[in-house]
């Protein structure tokens, strides 16, 4: 396809449960970013991924928040022990340029997961 | 700390009404400001791109405007539609090579028949 896609697009748990969020990007594009959306809130920014270099960490709420990328691919979310708060639709956005927010290139976002911790 | 706030937090109309949202920001240095568009259930589409040079960009029925010197942007809908609606966020990044935008919480409109 086209555009970035997620999976899975709704995800219901029960709380101390650890669960998985996928994200394909645009294929070519350097650049990914996570962002956890709470209801009547805005974007909130998690992790950015740039090529092969560190990411940047610096918004992951706490260490049971974690992600994974492999080069320009796939990209994994994982959320630990699951708690109440983490319920939210978690959306992933790649971009093409090097400079990401800086620049004018276009974050093309992802449908989104809605998560649901019981 | 950087900030973007928008108003109204929601809003009504009829079809083939005209609106405009507003967004105030509060980010330094200032590099470039997005709106986008957020389907219910969707990843928000971006609408316009400015830079600090430019003053106004239009897409279709949407015009944005922006005053760098007062921060502020607004985005103009022409004559809506029942597809309108969606929540419009403002998006604003700064410049010094920073990649991490600062996103208002949206404005929520519905357009009724």
């Amino acid at each position: 396809g086209a555009g970035v896609s997620q999976s899975p697009s709704n995800k219901v748990t029960e709380k101390g449960k650890d669960v998985e969020l996928r994200c394909d990007p645009i294929s070519g594009h350097t650049a990914l970013y996570w962002y956890r959306q709470r209801l009547g809130q805005g974007l909130e920014f998690l992790i950015y991924f740039q090529g092969n270099s560190a990411p940047d960490k610096s918004g992951l709420p706490s260490d049971r928040f974690s992600a994974e990328r492999t080069g320009e691919s796939v990209s994994t979310l994982t959320i630990q022990r699951t708690q109440q708060e983490d319920s939210a639709v978690y959306l992933c956005a790649s971009i093409r340029g090097l400079v990401a927010a800086s620049s004018t290139d276009t974050q093309y976002f992802g449908p989104g997961t809605r998560l649901t911790v019981l | 700390k950087n900030q973007v706030e928008q108003s109204p937090q929601s809003l009504i109309i009829l079809e083939g009404k005209n609106c405009t949202l507003q967004c105030n920001y509060t980010v330094s240095p200032f590099s470039n400001l997005r709106w986008y568009k957020q389907d219910t259930g969707r990843g928000p589409v971006s609408l316009t791109i400015m830079t600090f040079s430019e003053n106004t960009k239009s897409n279709g029925r949407y015009t944005a405007t922006l005053d760098a010197d007062t921060k502020q942007s607004s985005l103009h809908i022409t004559a809506s539609q029942l597809s309108d609606s969606a929540s419009y966020i403002c998006v604003v990044s700064a410049g010094g090579g920073s990649y991490i935008p600062t996103f208002g919480r949206g404005t929520s409109l519905i357009v009724h028949p």
